[in-house]
């Protein structure tokens, strides 16, 4: 079964610190998605990484993939409170044109 | 800035009834996608349309399901006899391409739907 996970589902962290937020999935992709969503939002494209080893990076986020061992990470650089949303990654299997989210994962980033 | 728009923003219904969600991609979009999200729950990815024809659909979009393209602004998504457990928030999204930033989906705001 095609699994995309995400841990932790909830962080709760102070602002000026820095975390990581993983994804793992479980099929052959080399295209994943970052995206944002606030509470009663849409969704907010984030990132777009298209190879194996690609970073991106906005502002205080910076995200990587690395396709051979199945995972991307959302590193948060000195939180502000303004990033406190929840964060989803997706991925598309190789041959396909189905994004598979992931289970998100609740940021709050206390003042 | 061009953005993806949703109509109606609410939607209730009646168990059994049809419901049709509107959408307007953005104009120079060629790929199209419908996701549903239950409420504190993960997106799910219900079906993607490309060149007029669905490209991929998820286990979830059944025969009840169907989406059409009537004209070269509105995608559609129609459920034909809904089920309670079809209450979810119903997004559109689109995309320019296949390639760099082209990949980047924008999704409308949203169509909620509650089945009575």
């Amino acid at each position: 079964e095609l699994k995309v996970e995400q841990n932790p589902l909830f962080l709760s962290m102070q602002e000026g610190k820095n975390y990581t937020i993983y994804c793992n999935y479980s099929t052959t992709s080399d295209r994943l998605y970052w995206y944002r969503q606030d509470p009663g939002k849409s969704l907010e494209s984030l990132f777009v990484l298209l190879s194996n080893g690609a970073v991106k990076q906005e502002g205080r986020l910076m995200a990587s993939l690395d396709t051979k061992a199945r995972l991307s990470t959302l590193h948060i650089t000195a939180a502000v409170h303004d990033l406190s949303a929840t964060y989803f990654c997706a991925v598309v299997p190789s041959g396909t044109y189905k994004y598979i989210f992931g289970t998100g994962t609740r940021l709050k980033v206390l003042a | 800035e061009p953005e993806v728009t949703q109509t109606p923003s609410h939607q209730v219904t009646q168990m059994g009834q049809e419901v049709i969600l509107r959408c307007v991609p953005i104009s120079n979009h060629l790929y199209f996608y419908w996701y549903r999200q239950i409420l504190g729950q993960k997106v799910e990815f219900l079906v993607s349309f490309y060149n007029n024809e669905i490209s991929e659909k998820s286990e979830i979009f059944d025969d009840q399901f169907s989406v059409e393209r009537p004209d070269g602004s509105n995608f559609t998504l129609k459920i034909r006899s809904t089920k309670l457990e079809d209450s979810a928030m119903y997004f559109c999204a689109s995309k320019e391409g296949l390639a760099g930033i082209q990949e980047t989906q924008y999704f409308g705001p949203g169509t909620r739907l509650l089945v009575l």
